[in-house]
């Protein structure tokens, strides 16, 4: 999961305020996505983008927004955090691969904390 | 609705020893299944992913199994190291692409010496 940073990796904030993750990665793929994790919950899919001009919405958008600056960069934003916003993100990317399906590779996660 | 179950929550094996983790999912139409091990802090990483026409892939000392049929999957382990110690997801996509992922809990294992 190197080919795939995430920044920052641990973040505090308070209730309110405006937060940016970003995430790079070096693996040319077209395709990036950002996740949420909760305790006892799968991943949820909240936006992904199959390329710089397309960015669609996933199944848990609502407070959050993204900008695909770059094919290589995907950043969410958090407009006004707010505590159940609090969780661990994923950034991932996907190409289509040998087992005939699109393989996605994730980075290392930010944990983000709204107080 | 689409759904992927796993079971148990969670294992405790001693090292060396095997263990087997089951998926059931309700997905469809289906297009393939995968397993991701992810350690403590770290994102997950695949390990096998398996379209319908497979019923069986191996990587290393894990072997995953599917049954389309019943809509199950398993995924065994052998030779169990403390380095196994992580959660499995299991993961279906159905054949809208690789948007609708689908994302099973997680069985958490921990190996024990």
């Amino acid at each position: 999961d190197a080919d795939v940073t995430q920044t920052p990796r641990n973040r505090i904030t308070k209730t309110g305020k405006r937060i940016m993750l970003e995430c790079s990665q070096t693996k040319g793929h077209d395709r990036m996505y950002w996740y949420r994790q909760d305790p006892g919950l799968g991943l949820r899919l909240i936006y992904y983008s199959f390329d710089v001009k397309d960015i669609n919405k996933g199944e848990i958008s609502d407070g959050y927004s993204v900008s695909r600056q770059a094919q290589a960069k995907f950043s969410l934003s958090l407009e006004s955090a707010i505590p159940n916003q609090t969780a661990l993100y994923f950034c991932a990317t996907s190409d289509y691969g040998t087992s005939g399906s699109y393989e996605q590779y994730f980075g290392p996660g930010t944990r983000l904390t709204v107080t | 609705k689409n759904q992927v179950e796993q079971s148990p929550q969670s294992l405790i094996i001693l090292e060396g020893k095997n263990c087997t983790l089951q998926c059931n999912y309700t997905v469809s139409p289906f297009s393939n299944l995968r397993w991701y091990k992810q350690d403590t802090g770290r994102g997950p990483v695949s390990l096998t992913i398996m379209t319908f026409s497979e019923n069986t892939k191996s990587n290393g000392r894990y072997t995953a199994t599917l049954d389309a049929d019943t809509k199950q999957s398993s995924l065994h382990i052998t030779a169990s190291q403390l380095s196994d110690s992580a959660s499995y997801i299991c993961v279906v996509s159905d054949q809208t692409g690789a948007n609708n992922l689908f994302f099973g809990t997680g069985t958490r294992l921990t190996v024990i010496p």
